[in-house]
């Protein structure tokens, strides 16, 4: 089955701890990106990697950091820095930049 | 600190009538275009896409019209079935090789 993972589905954390959540894809994709999703609001770019090794701020960066050591393998953690954690994030692919997008089921944070 | 994102604009329809949903894209190099559903807790799923040699395409209940002159990008749904409840998305690449940017939704709620 190929597509794209993110795991856990559902995270709790206590504040000011650091916690990472896992994408995975296989299919092959070369892009990978990172959006928060706050109720009721539309989608905001955190980070994306167009490349392994490579990745490039979106626009709300801040209290987060990403990696890319493996193609297949995008990982996103929040950081103590970040002051309002608590959202729905989604992960996403794509075969490269400026082609549909592909993306995961999403994980719910909540950090109390 | 971040900013608060408006709440999402709804539209409440029948079950069997047509629904039509409106996106105005900002950047007139967009040559990429895509409609997403989103159901709730789920990532989004791709429906259509166009292309901007295109002004119409057609899908399965779907289509997707492209205004270039006045950036305006529209989903008409045929008759609406309760399964078509759910968030709705455009996104755009911005240019060829850029990576894409979503609009801020819009909630569609089929009535019985």
């Amino acid at each position: 089955d190929g597509g794209i993972t993110q795991s856990p589905k559902y995270l709790f954390r206590k504040e000011g701890q650091n916690v990472t959540l896992s994408c995975e894809q296989n299919l092959n994709h070369d892009a990978m990106y990172w959006y928060r999703q706050d109720p009721g609001q539309g989608l905001r770019l955190i980070y994306y990697s167009q490349i392994v090794n490579d990745f490039q701020k979106g626009d709300i960066a801040e209290g987060y950091s990403v990696s890319r050591e493996k193609k297949e393998s995008f990982p996103l953690t929040v950081t103590s820095a970040q002051k309002n954690p608590t959202a729905f994030y989604l992960c996403a692919s794509s075969i490269r930049e400026s082609t549909e997008a592909f993306f995961g089921q999403g994980t719910r944070l909540t950090v109390v | 600190g971040e900013s608060v994102g408006l709440h999402l604009p709804t539209l409440s329809v029948q079950e069997g009538d047509n629904s039509i949903i409106n996106c105005a894209y900002s950047n007139s190099a967009s040559d990429y275009f895509i409609w997403y559903k989103q159901e709730s807790g789920k990532g989004p799923q791709f429906i259509i896409d166009i292309r901007s040699n295109m002004d119409k395409r057609q899908g399965q209940r779907v289509t997707v019209l492209l205004n270039k002159t006045v950036k305006h990008l529209s989903l008409q749904i045929a008759a609406t079935q309760p399964g078509d409840s759910a968030v709705y998305f455009c996104a755009e690449n911005g240019a060829a090789g850029n990576k894409l940017t979503f609009g801020g939704g819009t909630r569609v709620l089929v009535k019985p």
